[in-house]
């Protein structure tokens, strides 16, 4: 299997900051990274798909980039709604596996 | 509007199994793959498997082989997971995904399922 590892595990921001999230593959995976939001209540959305492609309706100070095996979700200026826990995923082959989470927190 | 709606979900006992189902609608079911991705109590979240259009694949994460079965319905738009030799380690949200492009691009809401005796 592909181990995902992202980093960090939590961290504390405040409103209108610039993050990145990290996301490491054990292999190379050929660009097939998503990211995905879940908000407290449980709901789960897709953010990107294959490193840097917006889903329908995301707010574009989300961006994704990498290669190989080294990918990074950015938010540009934090809002509000965008506290929540963020998961990466590998799509290159089965199964498919996902990072152990980030939590990003009001500061 | 695109929803997937799981139920089936609830307390089982060790040993036991249980079926949950997600009824899909809004969008041509049969023309997707499907899968199932659970998350156990303050965890992160873990894929299951996936099934495609015509049910002539079925992924899982290994672990999980001998113990769950994904299958389909498209007369029904439904999506099962059958679950058996439940242990404490299955307590989790289970949610029901879509795919798309390679990206699981529709979620449901989940459904909780407990094991405890």
């Amino acid at each position: 299997d592909i181990q995902m590892t992202q980093t960090p595990s939590s961290m504390p921001a405040s409103l209108g900051e610039r993050v990145t999230i990290s996301c490491r593959a054990s292999q190379d995976i050929s660009n097939y990274l998503n990211w995905y939001q879940q908000k407290p209540d449980g709901t789960i959305k897709p953010l990107i798909y294959y490193t840097s492609n917006l889903q329908s309706g995301v707010p574009s100070r989300f961006s994704g980039s990498g290669s190989g095996t080294d990918y990074s979700l950015t938010i540009s200026s934090l809002e509000p709604e965008d506290f929540a826990m963020y998961y990466c995923q590998q799509y290159d082959i089965s199964p498919r596996t996902f990072g152990g989470g980030t939590r990003l927190d009001l500061k | 509007e695109v929803k997937l709606v799981e139920s089936g979900g609830g307390l089982v006992q060790p040993g036991r199994s249980l079926k949950l189902s997600c009824a899909a609608s809004g969008f041509s079911f049969n023309d997707y793959w499907m899968g199932w991705v659970r998350q156990a109590p303050g965890k992160g979240l873990e894929w299951i498997g996936e099934i495609n259009q015509d049910s002539s694949t079925i992924n899982y994460t290994p672990s999980l082989k001998d113990k769950f079965t994904i299958s389909r319905d498209n007369a029904q738009n439904t999506l099962y997971l059958q679950m058996s030799k439940l242990g404490s380690e299955d307590t989790a949200i289970y949610y029901c995904t879509r795919a798309r492009s390679r990206i699981m691009d529709a979620w449901g809401q989940g459904a909780s399922v407990t094991v405890s005796s």
